[in-house]
């Protein structure tokens, strides 16, 4: 069965210092990847995904996130964290049947210290 | 631009009453609606799945039904509410035939059931 494991649940990082954020996913076939940011009590914000072409894919907020075929893994990462994106984030992967569906990982919690 | 309403955004109810929920989405027509539920601790669970007016699918038997009685309006509902019910509920919506299935979430509902 399809899946999705965010092996990290807390990650605390310095305000300014680099940050990546690990997704293993698990599907037969070519992964449609995405990474949603959720904050305190809002809903999810798409921040970027990944179909197909350039394995690097950048998103909003100043995060890129690098699709590894060989590694199953879709990784997030942002050169310089700000204070402001602390939250949780979530990486999942579209699977296709009668419906598509969206599966998601239990997400990591960022926190990110002054 | 597309946007998707939910409300209430914050709901205390007793065990035993009732429940609706509701989410609209303007800006598009024909969507994939979605509702999904957050427990404290744990991921998004996928709760129901629409493809139309009247058309609702769910992933796994619980305390919850769906409906969609106009295109572009989901409504979550409970006879009885559980204490196993308090979470944060989200509605999403994607665009209807897409390949990829971008899904775009709301605002969320808070609900506690006391």
């Amino acid at each position: 069965a399809q899946s999705v494991t965010q092996p990290d649940i807390h990650i605390t990082v310095s305000e300014g210092a680099s940050l990546e954020l690990r997704c293993n996913y698990s599907y037969g076939a070519t992964p449609y990847l995405f990474w949603y940011v959720q904050s305190p009590g809002q809903g999810l914000q798409l921040l970027l995904k990944y179909f197909s072409g350039d394995t690097l894919v950048q998103g909003i907020k100043g995060f890129e996130a690098e699709f590894k075929r060989s590694q199953s893994s879709f990784n997030l990462r942002k050169p310089s964290v700000h204070w402001s994106d602390a939250a949780e984030y979530f990486c999942a992967v579209v699977t296709f049947g009668g419906y598509n569906k969206l599966i998601f990982g239990a997400g990591t919690r960022l926190a990110v210290h002054p | 631009s597309q946007t998707i309403h939910q409300w209430p955004a914050t709901l205390v109810q007793p065990v035993g009453s009732p429940l609706s929920l509701e989410c609209t989405v303007e800006g598009t027509s024909n969507p994939n609606l979605y509702w999904y539920r957050q427990a404290a601790g744990r991921g998004l669970q996928l709760l129901f799945y629409s493809v139309g007016i009247g058309q609702i699918s769910s992933e796994v038997p619980q305390n919850l039904s769906a409906s969609r009685p106009q295109d572009r309006q989901f409504i979550l509902s409970s006879k009885k509410l559980l204490l196993s019910d308090s979470g944060f509920y989200l509605c999403a919506w994607s665009v209807r035939g897409s390949s990829t299935d971008t899904q775009y979430f709301g605002p969320g509902t808070r609900l506690t059931v006391l």
